[in-house]
């Protein structure tokens, strides 16, 4: 059973441009959750999408959204990019929502801005 | 506010010996789950071990186990037999509510000696 894939892995972005990151959860997974994770602010949560709607929203500036599309794939896309969006940024599925489903997570899409 | 504590940023064992990482989590549930997951330099968050809180009984997954601590919301993972692919950073995890989010430790960086 394949895992929870996202694409791309690396990408170098400039200043003010934006980005799209995508991620495929584990097959029959229908709950996607994104986080990013720097060195100075740990593993924060982004937000969470189930059955194509969005379940939970961290703190973060409106420049961040995501969907989720019929299938359960799921974008996320930063616009206006900062340096300091240079992150890790993970994506996890779980088969349903709620805090007692294990999340899986990917392998993360490095995003470095310059 | 919502908080997982992880009070080691450090911590170094030797092969073969075993080692416990702390972790205090704050929730305003009576039932939940906690988690510990680890991240090894691919960077891959890989599930470790989960425990329910209405079990009494600690979780175990063959070299790992959890010594939990309801009333002092206390989630320490013991490492017995530690290999030197144990070498992680070692992340705790626990919602805060029913269908909040997980909130992750700052992580706690284990070096296995040879």
């Amino acid at each position: 059973k394949a895992g929870v894939t996202q694409t791309p892995r690396y990408l170098i972005k400039t200043r003010g441009q934006q980005v799209t990151l995508s991620c495929s959860p584990i097959s029959g997974h229908r709950s996607v959750s994104w986080y990013q994770q720097t060195p100075g602010q740990g593993l924060q949560f982004l937000f969470e999408y189930f059955s194509e709607t969005q379940r939970n929203k961290g703190n973060f500036p409106g420049r961040f959204s995501g969907r989720q599309f019929s299938n359960s794939r799921s974008e996320m896309n930063v616009s206006t990019l900062e340096l300091g969006d240079s992150a890790l940024y993970l994506c996890a599925s779980s088969l349903l929502t709620g805090s007692g489903n294990t999340i899986y997570f990917g392998e993360g899409s490095w995003l470095t801005v310059v | 506010a919502q908080t997982v504590t992880q009070s080691q940023p450090e911590m170094s064992v030797q092969e073969a010996e075993t080692v416990t990482l702390s972790c205090t989590y704050d929730t305003s549930e009576s039932d939940y789950y906690l988690f510990w997951y680890k991240q090894p330099p691919s960077r891959q968050m890989i599930l470790v071990i989960r425990q329910e809180a209405y079990k009494q009984q600690n979780a175990t997954e063959n070299r790992f186990s959890v010594n939990f601590q309801k009333a002092a919301k206390s989630f320490s993972l013991k490492i017995s037999d530690s290999q030197l692919g144990d070498a992680a950073m070692y992340f705790c995890a626990s919602p805060y509510a029913g269908n909040t989010p997980l909130v992750f430790g700052k992580g706690t960086r284990l070096s296995v000696i040879a």
